[in-house]
């Protein structure tokens, strides 16, 4: 089946940096892909929806300054954490539709970040 | 209200035990319904589609209720690696954007 392939899958790093995660489709093209964040015990929540060549749309209270979407190609679609702090710790998860019509959706493994 | 919810959890069955959960969801104008299981700090993986008319797959069956509006998924004869959290994805006609529910724990002792 489809394969979307997300790294790094694991990430620390110092409070104000930045954080580069990427997705990648690998034998589809998705022109359509969606950031997720997960907090422990919640659910996934739509961050943003990231359309190739466009710019991404982002869910009310998502901060579109500091969450950076580029989705520069039909294969690759980037979240960039700006100024990263504690807060922003979570697991950032990746998706892309295998089709308007069949709705379902391929995963990339996740982005565990930790911010110091 | 919350656009798509689920009970979640624990549910705390013993090996063998059928158990069932429901998910239900705000936007009469959903077209398309799934459920992905979860495992611990991993990716929601496809379970399987939701139609109309019912589906089942070994020992899951996902039903769909328009009128009232919930889907729900039974499992049989219950594994103890069907241990995960299972996750109710809704897509509602227009947007195409899935709106997950909060994920239903399940967990089968021996």
């Amino acid at each position: 089946g489809a394969v979307v392939s997300q790294h790094p899958s694991w990430v620390i790093c110092k409070s104000g940096t930045s954080v580069k995660i990427e997705c990648r489709s690998l034998d589809f093209q998705a022109t359509t892909m969606f950031w997720y964040r997960q907090f422990p015990k919640q659910s996934l929540m739509l961050m943003a929806t990231s359309n190739e060549g466009s710019k991404a749309t982002y869910e009310q209270g998502v901060e579109k300054d500091k969450f950076l979407i580029n989705h520069a190609s039909l294969t690759l679609s980037t979240l960039t954490v700006t100024s990263a702090h504690p807060e922003d710790s979570s697991f950032y998860i990746c998706s892309a539709s295998g089709g308007l019509n069949t709705g379902e959706l391929f995963f990339g493994e996740g982005s565990r970040l930790t911010v110091l | 209200r919350k656009e798509v919810e689920q009970d979640p959890g624990p549910f705390n069955v013993p090996e063998g035990a059928t158990v069932a959960f429901n998910c239900t969801y705000s936007n009469s104008a959903s077209q398309s319904f799934f459920w992905y299981r979860q495992d611990c700090r991993k990716e929601p993986k496809l379970l399987m589609s939701v139609y109309s008319s019912g589906n089942e797959d070994g020992r899951f069956t996902a039903q769909l209720n328009r009128a009232s509006q919930y889907i729900s998924l039974l499992i049989r004869d219950s594994k103890l690696s069907d241990s995960a959290t299972y996750l109710c994805v809704v897509i509602s006609g227009g947007s195409y954007i899935p709106t997950f529910g909060r994920g239903t724990s399940l967990i089968v002792h021996p």
